[in-house]
């Protein structure tokens, strides 16, 4: 156990709709990060945030958005949901300065139908 | 830019044999290079890292890395694997100096699938 927690663990959706997902770091970590697995594009980072401010911005699409709340818990927003947003979303946390220690969260699956 | 080559998809190997997984990386600046595993259904979990000093990196489960600068290479080994080593296996970079900023980059991924 990381100690970072995701919820949902799994999430079916349709085309068009918008969901929300939610991502706890460990205690202590001011830094989240946003990675999506997909198959045909494999692991990507999406974006960094450190402290509530964004910090890094990876292959992040527009219809996607994510913000760091005062209690540094992190969400991240999906919305107009193609078929092709099907993957696995990880949440990884890490202390701060030491971005090159990340741990990962179980992961959400979000399937579109 | 960087860019990570997991040189293999799959590997499949015997129980108790030697494994080497290779990565390749390019990058026009200095680099942390990882290796993580992900087990069915779960998520990422640190293998070892290679930030400095010593270019052998031993980290959990008995893996073991070598970092080679002349060669941009990161491979991982294991002398004997066990059954419970089948996994889906990550090498990433990171460049250096992102104290606060943690843009990890990710080879394809190797399945490594070990038989009885």
């Amino acid at each position: 156990d990381s100690g970072v927690t995701q919820t949902p663990k799994h999430l079916i959706t349709a085309t068009g709709q918008r969901v929300t997902l939610r991502c706890s770091p460990r205690s202590g970590d001011l830094s989240v990060y946003w990675y999506q697995q997909s198959l045909d594009q494999g692991l990507q980072f999406l974006i960094q945030y450190y402290n509530g401010e964004e910090r890094a911005k990876g292959n992040i699409l527009e219809r996607f958005s994510a913000q760091q709340f005062p209690d540094l818990h992190s969400e991240l927003n999906l919305s107009s949901l193609e078929l092709g947003d099907s993957a696995l979303y990880f949440c990884a946390s890490s202390v701060r300065g030491r971005a090159d220690t990340q741990y990962f969260g179980p992961g959400t699956r979000l399937t579109v139908l | 830019a960087q860019s990570v080559t997991q040189l293999d998809s799959q590997v499949p190997v015997f129980e108790e044999a030697p494994v080497e997984l290779r990565c390749n990386y390019s990058s026009s600046v200095s680099v942390y290079l990882f290796w993580y595993v992900q087990y069915p259904n779960q998520g990422l979990q640190l293998l070892l890292k290679y930030l400095s000093g010593s270019t052998l990196v031993k980290g959990i489960n008995g893996f073991e890395a070598e970092f080679n600068k002349s060669q941009t290479s990161f491979h991982l080994r294991k002398p004997s694997v066990h059954i419970s080593d089948t996994a889906e296996y990550f090498c990433a970079v990171i460049q250096h100096g992102s104290s606060n900023t943690g843009k990890l980059i990710f080879g394809q991924g190797t399945t490594l699938q070990v038989k009885p």
